[in-house]
Parts: C-alpha cells; sequence; structure tokens
C-alpha cells in the first residue's frame, strides 16, 4: 500500500474517445504529480500542482487536460489521444517544503491507444 | 542546469554477490539525492535519500548508498544480491537550488540477479 491510488489500472480507448485517470493520495500532502513513462525513454514529467494551483506544465499537448480540485485528488482528462501515447501513466505526491522528502507513487495507469 | 546519470542501461550479477548501480548527479549547491525501485507493473518505491551527514546511507530491502561528493556520485550498493532485486532503479535529485524544487530523474537502470 503505496498511499496514492490510481484508476483505472488498465484502459484501452480508441482515439477518439474521452477517458478521465483519477489519482487520490492518503498521506496529507499538498503537492501532486503526473509523469509519463514510455519504454526506453526517461520518466517524463507532465504537470505538477502545489496547493491545488498548477506550477509546471511541460509543453504537454492540450489533449491532456489536468485538474485538481483539491489537494489528495488529481485527475488527468484525456480526448483524441493519439498511438504515440500509449505508456504508463504515473501519479506521485510530496510534501513540498520538506526539501527533503521523497516522492510517492501510485501503481499507474497502463494505457493503450488503438 | 541540475541533472543525474545512470551510465549503465543494464547491470547483470550473480545471486549472492554485490551489486552496484551507478549515479552521477551535477547540482548548484547541496544535493538531495534519493534512490527509487520500480517492478514490474508496479510504480516507482522509494528506497533511501542523502540529505547530509554519514555518507554511507542505509535504506530498505538491505541496500545502501555511498555519496562521494569529490566524485559527484551516489551508488546504491547491496551485499549479496537477490532473485527478486531484478527490477528498474532509479537515481534522482531534487532541483532546490532553481527554487522549482523539481525532482529530476535518471535514465533508469535494469538490474538482472542471475540464479
Amino acid at each position: 500500500e503505496t498511499g496514492v491510488t490510481q484508476t483505472p489500472r488498465h484502459l484501452v480507448m480508441g482515439m477518439t474517445n474521452k477517458k478521465s485517470l483519477k489519482c487520490e493520495q492518503h498521506l496529507g500532502h499538498n503537492a501532486m504529480y503526473w509523469y509519463k513513462q514510455s519504454a526506453k525513454k526517461p520518466l517524463e514529467l507532465m504537470f505538477v500542482y502545489n496547493f491545488k494551483e498548477q506550477t509546471e506544465n511541460n509543453s504537454v499537448p492540450s489533449r491532456f487536460s489536468p485538474e485538481c480540485p483539491n489537494s489528495s485528488h488529481l485527475f488527468l482528462h484525456l480526448h483524441t489521444l493519439q498511438p504515440e501515447d500509449s505508456a504508463l501513466y504515473l501519479c506521485a505526491s510530496s510534501q513540498d517544503g520538506r526539501k527533503e522528502q521523497p516522492q510517492h507513487f501510485g501503481d499507474g495507469t497502463r494505457l493503450s491507444i488503438l | 542546469a541540475q541533472s543525474v546519470a545512470q551510465p549503465e542501461d543494464q547491470v547483470n550479477v550473480a545471486e549472492g554477490n554485490p551489486l552496484t548501480v551507478k549515479c552521477t548527479y551535477s547540482v548548484s549547491g547541496n544535493p538531495y539525492l534519493f534512490w527509487y525501485v520500480q517492478y514490474p507493473n508496479r510504480g516507482l518505491q522509494f528506497l533511501l535519500k542523502y540529505i547530509t551527514g554519514d555518507n554511507l546511507v542505509k535504506g530498505s530491502y538491505g541496500f545502501e548508498a555511498e555519496f562521494n561528493k569529490s566524485q559527484t556520485s551516489f551508488h546504491l550498493k547491496k551485499p549479496s544480491a537477490l532473485v527478486s532485486d531484478s527490477a528498474l532503479y532509479f537515481c534522482a535529485v531534487r532541483d532546490i537550488a532553481s527554487g522549482t524544487y523539481k525532482y529530476i530523474f535518471g535514465t533508469g537502470t535494469r538490474l538482472k540477479v542471475l540464479a
């Protein structure tokens, strides 16, 4: 049990579908992150939220739309995705302001675009 | 810019032998360094960190890491490898100097422990 829960664990969707990934953390952290992990590529930071405010958007295409309604929940809304968007999407949380604290990761959503 | 490098894509070691997974870093100011492990179909799990103090840091599952300031390295070690240690290992540094507090990850090293 990592304290960070991601749903669904697996998602298969067509390029014209709309779906959402959900992340929930039970650690009392104030920062949440979305990462993309593709085979044979470095971990890519997509978005960062700190106290519900987006503080980082790493040139992510607009077909990915994050939402952070409170410090415990983070969503990634997906629409008109491309085959190259197939990857493992990881959510993480941390306690910002505590420089020495590591991130805590969920187990990811494995996304396949048909 | 802050960065970490993991020079080996894969490390193979026989069960019972010592293992080392290498990491070098480049940061301004004091480094905040972390090691994570990722098992198949799982997220990254925190293993250990170096913030300050003793250069040898102990972590989970019998792993330890040696911080070397002069060589700007933070290698992960274990005295006796287990087959169950086979996984993907990531080194990370926290970018404090820029004020963003971002975590910057290496490209990962796949460890294979052979029975």
